[in-house]
């Protein structure tokens, strides 16, 4: 079956404007949850979705938001860009339920300049 | 505050030879615990699920252990080849963390010829 799917895969912003990414899960998955990866933080929660609700939220300001369809692909938006979001954005994918398989994206890679 | 800490963080390797890589939580209560291959510019792959009952979990030449007592776990790399080198990351989830994960920064490993 089709994995994770992450598009774009890579992204070059300026300072001040605003991106938004996308997740398709796995088909018949529900929960999509998004981190932060970067070199020196490792990978960080931003925050989790399940049938369209937002279930969990990491510590990433507001600035930081996701929404989730009725077809479980999910957004990510960030607006105001700074220099420090440069990173790769990965999104997770799960039933959401007892199954602990989660199951990766290859993600975008953001470079705000 | 649940923490996951890795060891070491990096390591160089000859082709053909063993290694273990270290991962030590505060987690609590502990869900379960996963070991995840990361190749550079790629999203984290499963290599092994474990959960409070469970104390040995193989995957090909991968081996992982979990003492929950101590709290800790270990990944064990049998006869190594080249394309073992990538970034190892050790995942802990919290019974009521919603599904959110906790994740080590990583041990990168090169295996040299």
């Amino acid at each position: 079956k089709a994995g994770v799917t992450q598009t774009p895969r890579y992204l070059i912003k300026t300072r001040g404007q605003q991106v938004t990414l996308s997740c398709s899960p796995i088909s018949g998955h529900r929960s999509v949850s998004w981190y932060q990866q970067t070199p020196g933080q490792g990978l960080q929660f931003l925050f989790e979705y399940f049938s369209e609700t937002q279930r969990n939220k990491g510590n990433f300001p507001g600035r930081f938001s996701g929404r989730q369809f009725s077809n479980s692909r999910s957004e990510m938006n960030v607006s105001t860009l700074e220099l420090g979001d440069s990173a790769l954005y990965l999104c997770a994918s799960s039933s959401g339920t007892a199954d602990y398989g989660y199951t990766f994206g290859s993600g975008t890679r953001l470079t705000v300049v | 505050k649940n923490q996951v800490e890795q060891s070491p963080q990096s390591l160089i390797i000859l082709e053909g030879k063993n290694c273990t890589l270290q991962c030590n939580y505060t987690v609590s209560p502990f869900s379960n615990l996963r070991w995840y291959k990361q190749d550079t510019g790629r999203g984290p792959v499963s290599l092994t699920i474990m959960t409070f009952s469970e104390n040995t979990k193989s995957n090909g030449r991968y081996t992982a252990t979990l003492d929950a007592d101590t709290k800790q776990s270990s990944l064990h790399i049998t006869a190594s080849q080249l394309s073992d080198s990538a970034s190892y990351i050790c995942v802990v989830s919290a019974q009521n963390s919603g599904y959110a994960l906790n994740f080590g920064k990583g041990t990168s490993l090169l295996v040299t010829p």
